[in-house]
């Protein structure tokens, strides 16, 4: 098993630029988790879904967004990029449930100009 | 609101046990989690604790006291590959509220 991959693993942007991020869980997980990591303020929680065609705001959803069209993949999109979005992005799942620990990605470093 | 509040840095030595303590106010609880992060690496995880008391799981132990806000991370014997960082992280419905971490510096 592959657990939980990302895809790219970097990218640099202009501002105003579009991309999307992909991520993909083969462990047949209902919840999937769109992350950013900046330094000195942990883990924020950006959308979320709990099950295919769902998907909800986290902390901090403004100029992102998201589709879960099958199960198993979880797409973060950026219309158009900021240099406010520069972080490290890291997708999880869950099993959910009682089941409640996350599996996390190997992240995507994003670079906005 | 929602907080979560764990020491920025720790530095520890080699074969000694260090306790990284985890103080939380957040709107709901269903658990705490601890995650160890290498550097550059992704999150990876240690322990879960949803009732009050003391979770042994080899070298590491985690305590919770729900009516304290209050979670620590025991690491005993202390290797260098342990160096890395530990987020405290407290799930609440749907969601999971992570700490900034406690970066931890192991010296020979």
């Amino acid at each position: 098993n592959a657990g939980v991959t990302q895809t790219p693993k970097f990218r640099v942007l202009k501002t105003g630029q579009s991309m999307t991020l992909l991520c993909a869980q083969d462990m047949n997980h209902e919840y999937m988790y769109w992350y950013r990591q900046d330094p000195g303020m942990g883990l924020r929680l950006i959308h979320y879904s709990v099950g295919e065609g769902t998907t909800a705001k986290g902390e901090v959803p403004d100029g992102y967004n998201v589709s879960r069209l099958k199960k198993q993949n979880f797409l973060l999109g950026l219309e158009s990029a900021a240099p406010s979005q520069t972080s490290v992005y890291f997708c999880a799942s869950s099993q959910g449930g009682s089941q409640e620990t996350q599996y996390f990605g190997p992240g995507t470093r994003l670079l906005v100009l | 609101g929602q907080n979560i509040d764990q020491p920025t840095e720790m530095t520890a030595t080699e074969g000694a046990i260090v306790q990284i303590n985890c103080t939380y106010q957040t709107s709901g609880f269903n658990g705490l989690f601890w995650y160890q992060q290498h550097a550059g690496e992704a999150p990876t995880f240690l322990s879960y604790n949803v009732l009050d008391g003391l979770e042994e799981k080899g070298r590491f132990s985690s305590f919770l006291s729900r009516s304290k806000g209050y979670s620590y991370l025991l690491l005993k014997e202390l290797q260098m590959k342990d160096s890395a960082s530990y987020l405290c992280a407290v799930k609440g419905g749907f969601k999971t509220i992570f700490g900034a971490g406690t970066r931890l510096f192991v010296k020979a």
